[in-house]
């Protein structure tokens, strides 16, 4: 079945340490998106792409670094510059966005949850 | 960047009971998205609204965009305990997507 599968689910960070967050899509989708939800608030925008190499900052892309090497596949790393990680991350993938009209939703991974140790 | 404000940010209702929630725009919609979200997991696109007076309904869930196309609401009849989570709104924004707070249902048995 077609879908966007984040791994690992649960994933723990020590001081100073970087992780990366994997997050791949078998839609065939163009633009991939990176949110960041904490509790009791909405998501919040770090970064999405709308073709391979190519990617554009979000509201909050402070502390976080992407790649798009491939149209399947968005990482995101999460650097030690970042100093609150602790949140719940969700990668979302969409077709041909270039449309401001488009009516093609995003679709959404199930998330990972990030800990400070 | 389009702002989007949701209301009420959390409702109880008894089962069995109506509700609305509602998704108010900034700027004009070109594109309104409903989602619900289960604690701990990822998005589930329910609707999609485009035109103004539009009106899309599933199952016991009707999502309604006004005629200027900056207010949404998500009106759920006779709520049972499986719609319970949260309700986001989206919008496109350019070519990204933002949300709004949610609005977290309760629905007690």
């Amino acid at each position: 079945d077609g879908g966007i599968t984040q791994s690992p689910k649960y994933l723990f960070r020590k001081e100073g340490q970087n992780v990366t967050l994997s997050c791949e899509q078998n839609l065939n989708h163009d633009a991939m998106y990176w949110y960041r939800q904490d509790p009791g608030q909405g998501l919040r925008l770090i970064y999405y792409s709308q073709i391979v190499n190519d990617f554009q900052k979000g509201d909050i892309a402070e502390g976080y670094s992407v790649s798009r090497e491939k149209k399947e596949s968005f990482p995101l790393t999460v650097t030690s510059a970042q100093k609150n990680p602790t949140a719940f991350y969700l990668c979302a993938s969409r077709m041909n966005p270039t449309n401001l009209y488009s009516n093609q939703p995003q679709h959404f991974g199930d998330g990972t949850r990030l800990s400070i140790l | 960047s389009q702002e989007l404000e949701q209301s009420p940010q959390s409702l109880i209702v008894q089962e069995g009971k109506n509700l609305t929630i509602n998704c108010t725009s900034s700027k004009t919609l070109y594109g309104l998205y409903w989602y619900k979200q289960k604690y701990g997991e990822g998005l589930i696109f329910l609707m999609m609204l485009q035109k103004g007076g539009e009106e899309k309904s599933h199952e016991k869930i009707t999502a309604k965009l006004d005629e200027k196309k900056q207010q949404s609401s998500l009106h759920i009849t006779a709520s049972q305990p499986s719609h319970a989570g949260i309700y986001l709104c989206g919008a496109l924004n350019n070519n990204d997507m933002r949300f709004g707070a949610g609005t977290r249902l309760t629905v007690k048995p």
